[in-house]
């Protein structure tokens, strides 16, 4: 069975600098996907970053972006030039590949806070 | 932007009584889920529905949950006899095809059992 790790519980970081979530994961699969997820108070869960196994290059969206290390099964996500906003939940989480019926293990979250 | 819609956003019910949470998917989406999440707890799968049928559940859907998508649009979550440790925040999502991983998330419906 696969399980996902946030060891990070709660976190604050200053606007403008950058912060680092960690998640680990542990699978016997080779290939499967990756997500970070946000969400803000009392909102939906967005995604933030996706990662897929078999690609070496750690995913970038904007301010976001991953260190994936397959062998070392960890997925961290740094937030850069954190804004006000970033302020939310942050879930990673682990899905199959194909053959999933698209069943996602979440972690526990990490709260982010943003101070300005 | 398409997004998944969830109702009621609250509810409180007693202990014994049934309820139902409502979810319309993003129209093009195939792939249909349940997840709640207890408070201070981890998201927890529920559920996955696809093709008019359940594809995949955990050990948490009992006899007492059920889904179904009446009419083509709606796709709901129902428990027939509550129990305190249900209450919880329910997520549905939805996803286009089975290859893109990404799931959409709705808002959450926050269901209390007295």
């Amino acid at each position: 069975a696969q399980t996902v790790t946030q060891s990070q519980p709660e976190m604050s970081v200053q606007e403008a600098e950058t912060v680092t979530l960690s998640c680990t994961y542990d699978t016997s699969e080779s290939n499967y996907y990756l997500f970070w997820y946000k969400q803000p108070p009392s909102r939906q869960m967005i995604l933030v970053i996706r990662q897929e196994a078999y690609k070496q290059q750690n995913a970038t969206e904007n301010r976001f972006s991953v260190n994936f290390q397959k062998a070392a099964k960890s997925f961290s996500l740094k937030i850069s030039d954190s804004q006000l906003g970033d302020t939310a939940m942050y879930f990673c989480a682990f899905m199959k590949h194909r053959g999933s019926q698209g069943n996602l293990i979440f972690g526990k979250g990490t709260k982010l806070s943003v101070k300005p | 932007e398409p997004e998944v819609t969830q109702t009621p956003s609250h509810q409180v019910t007693q202990m014994g009584q049934e309820v139902i949470l409502r979810c319309v998917p993003i129209s093009n989406h195939l792939y249909f889920y349940w997840y709640r999440q207890i408070l201070g707890q981890k998201v927890e799968f529920l559920v996955s529905f696809y093709n008019n049928e359940i594809s995949e559940k955990s050990e948490i859907f009992d006899d007492q949950f059920s889904v179904e998508r009446p009419d083509g649009s709606n796709f709901t979550l129902k428990i027939r006899s509550t129990k305190l440790e249900d209450s919880a925040m329910y997520f549905c999502a939805s996803r286009e095809t089975r290859d893109t991983g990404e799931l959409f998330f709705g808002e959450g419906s926050r269901l209390t059992v007295l």
